[in-house]
């Protein structure tokens, strides 16, 4: 199994650019999450879904999109990136189920936007 | 609110014992996790305590006092690869529950 895996793993983008950044995980987990890390910050929820075709906001969410079309998949949109949006993206996914909603990440995304 | 504090730099030496405390306020949820990130890296989950008390997996121990309102990760036998960013989580069990609360981190450097 290659557990959560992300693409790209580095980006450069010019402000206004778009992109998207893709996860994938291979583990039939119901939860998925988006997260940024930047220093002294720790890990903050952009945005989660619980479930193929939902979608919820976390507590970042502004300039951000997602999509989960397909189980397996959930998809970070920036429409027009900003300098504030310079971070390290790491996607996650976990079981449903009740405990410690365990999380498995994958490697991260670093994105500069000058 | 709901917040998790935890400190932000620990220093140790390697074959030491450290502990890295996790103090939360937050009106009820289901259980603590950890969480370990080395630099570069992305976080791994290292254990859950649903219930109070003292949970051992290896070298590492977690640790849970809902009355206490406190948490603590134990690193015993410290190496040089436990150098790394420690994070601590819970998930509430009010609202909307399919998230964690995570604390800012814990930088652990092991020194020689």
């Amino acid at each position: 199994n290659a557990g959560v895996t992300q693409t790209p793993k580095f980006r450069v983008l010019k402000t206004g650019q778009s992109m998207t950044l893709l996860c994938a995980q291979d583990m039939n987990h119901e939860y998925m999450y988006w997260y940024r890390q930047d220093p002294g910050m720790g890990l903050r929820l952009i945005h989660y879904s619980v479930g193929e075709g939902t979608t919820a906001k976390g507590e970042v969410p502004d300039g951000y999109n997602v999509s989960r079309l397909k189980k397996q998949n959930f998809l970070l949109g920036l429409e027009s990136a900003a300098p504030s949006q310079t971070s390290v993206y790491f996607c996650a996914s976990s079981y449903r189920s009740a405990g410690g909603y365990e999380q498995y990440f994958g490697p991260g995304t670093r994105l500069t936007v000058t | 609110g709901q917040s998790l504090e935890q400190p932000s730099e620990v220093t140790a030496v390697e074959g030491a014992i450290v502990q890295i405390n996790c103090t939360y306020q937050t009106s009820g949820f289901y259980g603590l996790s950890w969480y370990q990130q080395h630099d570069g890296g992305a976080p791994t989950f290292l254990s859950y305590n649903a219930l109070d008390g003292l949970e051992e997996t290896g070298r590492f121990s977690s640790f849970l006092s809902r009355s206490d309102s406190y948490g603590y990760l134990l690193l015993q036998e410290l190496q040089m690869k436990d150098s790394a960013s420690y994070f601590c989580a819970v998930r509430p069990n009010a609202g909307n529950n399919r998230k964690l609360i995570w604390g800012l981190g814990t930088s652990l450097a092991v020194n020689p």
